[in-house]
Order: structure tokens, then C-alpha cells, then sequence
């Protein structure tokens, strides 16, 4: 397996602009992790799913961020509109009951 | 809520030098405890692991021991390389493959 495939890794849009971050989790891995990385806060929990449905949204910073994961293959993070202390790196990471969660390499946003 | 905390770095050392990074946790129940290391402009990548008391988790020549009386996970190995010059982050998870809290993180340089 190739792992957790994130896409873009770098982001570079402007304040306001929509932005949407892509993962693909590990095949067969039932559950889905956002998080979100920066010097200030180290590493957070946006969102996390377990077989597709939204289990824990309560480090979701407000409402101009959003998350869905139409299928088990598949989950976007969606800022709109962005601002510059959205930038951070995001990460995207899988797991399936007791075993370890992998992470994709992450995305790198900068918002100017 | 449950939370980690690890000694701040960061941490540098001379190659062949012994390593010890501190973390220790607050948590209800029987977490499993992880380190996770980062390397420059990647993702996080499991180290080691353990999932119940007096458990030794053993990876690469690095080792941590799940204390529950003191509640700690502290990382340790016999001599590091230049290579082992990252990002190391102590987390726990509630349930196993559930969601991670991570400890603030230590930056761990080795020079030759």
C-alpha cells in the first residue's frame, strides 16, 4: 500500500480564497484524522470519522472550516473563506480498530 | 481532559551519547501510550508503542516503558546517531487506533 496520499503538498492562496485539502486514507482503514500542526499550538485534532461518519468535530476552529468524507477512500478538509492564521501544516492520518494511525506527509498551507 | 507533557528542547547531543526525552500523561482508564517521530518536511511516523502497563515498546534501538504508576513513557537509547536528528512526539489514545493527544514535541539535534 502507498499509505496516506495527501494532495496538494504545498498550498499557497489569498486571504479569503476557498482552500481544499485531499486525502486518501490506507485501504481497509475505517477510521480518519485532520490535524493541524503549528509552532504555537503543536499538534491539534480537527475532526476525526470512523466508517465515514463524523465522530468528533470539536476542534473544527469555526465555521469557515469543514470536512467530509463522501466514501471510505476519500475525505476533504475545506477552509472558506481562508486567513492568514490558518496557515499551518495539515495532516491526514488512518487507522483501523487497535492498530496504530498512519500519516500522510502532509499539506503545507500558507495563506498571504 | 487528557493531556501529555514532554520535556522541552531542544535537545542536543554529541553522536554515541545516551538519550532520555521525559513525557509523562494525565488520563482516565488505561491509555496506549506512542512516540512518534518527525523529520524534516515529512509526516509523522510511529517509533514505538505500548498498550498496557509494564510494557516495553522497542523500536530502531530506541526504547520506552509504560509506567503506570508514575505515569510515564519516558524515550530512551543507549547512543544516537546523526541521523536520529528530529522531531519526537509523545502521544497517547484512549482507545487504541481511537484519537491522538500529543505532547508538545522535543527537537532532538545530534552533532558529529
Amino acid at each position: 500500500d502507498a499509505g496516506v496520499i495527501q494532495s496538494p503538498r504545498h498550498e499557497v492562496t489569498e486571504m479569503g480564497q476557498e482552500v481544499t485539502l485531499r486525502c486518501k486514507p490506507i485501504s481497509g482503514h475505517n477510521s480518519l484524522f485532520w490535524y493541524r500542526q503549528t509552532m504555537m499550538r503543536g499538534l491539534e485534532l480537527l475532526i476525526y470519522f470512523n466508517n465515514n461518519v463524523p465522530i468528533d468535530d470539536s476542534g473544527m476552529p469555526e465555521d469557515r472550516f469543514s470536512a467530509k468524507m463522501p466514501n471510505a477512500s476519500f475525505s476533504t478538509l475545506k477552509i472558506q473563506p481562508s486567513e492568514p492564521r490558518d496557515s499551518a501544516v495539515y495532516f491526514c492520518a488512518s487507522s483501523l480498530v487497535l492498530t496504530e494511525a498512519f500519516f500522510g506527509q502532509g499539506t503545507r498551507l500558507t495563506v498571504v | 481532559g487528557d493531556s501529555v507533557t514532554q520535556m522541552e528542547g531542544p535537545v542536543t547531543l554529541s553522536e554515541e551519547a545516551f538519550l532520555t526525552i521525559n513525557c509523562t500523561y494525565t488520563a482516565t482508564g488505561y491509555p496506549s501510550l506512542f512516540w512518534y517521530v518527525q523529520y524534516p518536511g515529512e509526516g509523522l511516523q510511529l517509533l514505538l508503542k505500548a498498550t498496557k502497563a509494564d510494557d516495553k515498546g522497542s523500536n530502531k534501538g530506541f526504547e520506552a516503558t509504560y509506567r503506570k504508576e508514575t505515569t510515564s513513557f519516558h524515550l530512551e537509547k543507549g547512543s544516537v546517531q546523526v541521523s536520529d536528528s528530529a522531531v519526537y512526539f509523545c502521544a497517547l489514545s484512549a482507545t487504541y487506533g481511537n484519537k491522538l493527544v500529543f505532547g508538545a514535541g522535543t527537537i532532538l539535534r545530534v552533532k558529529s
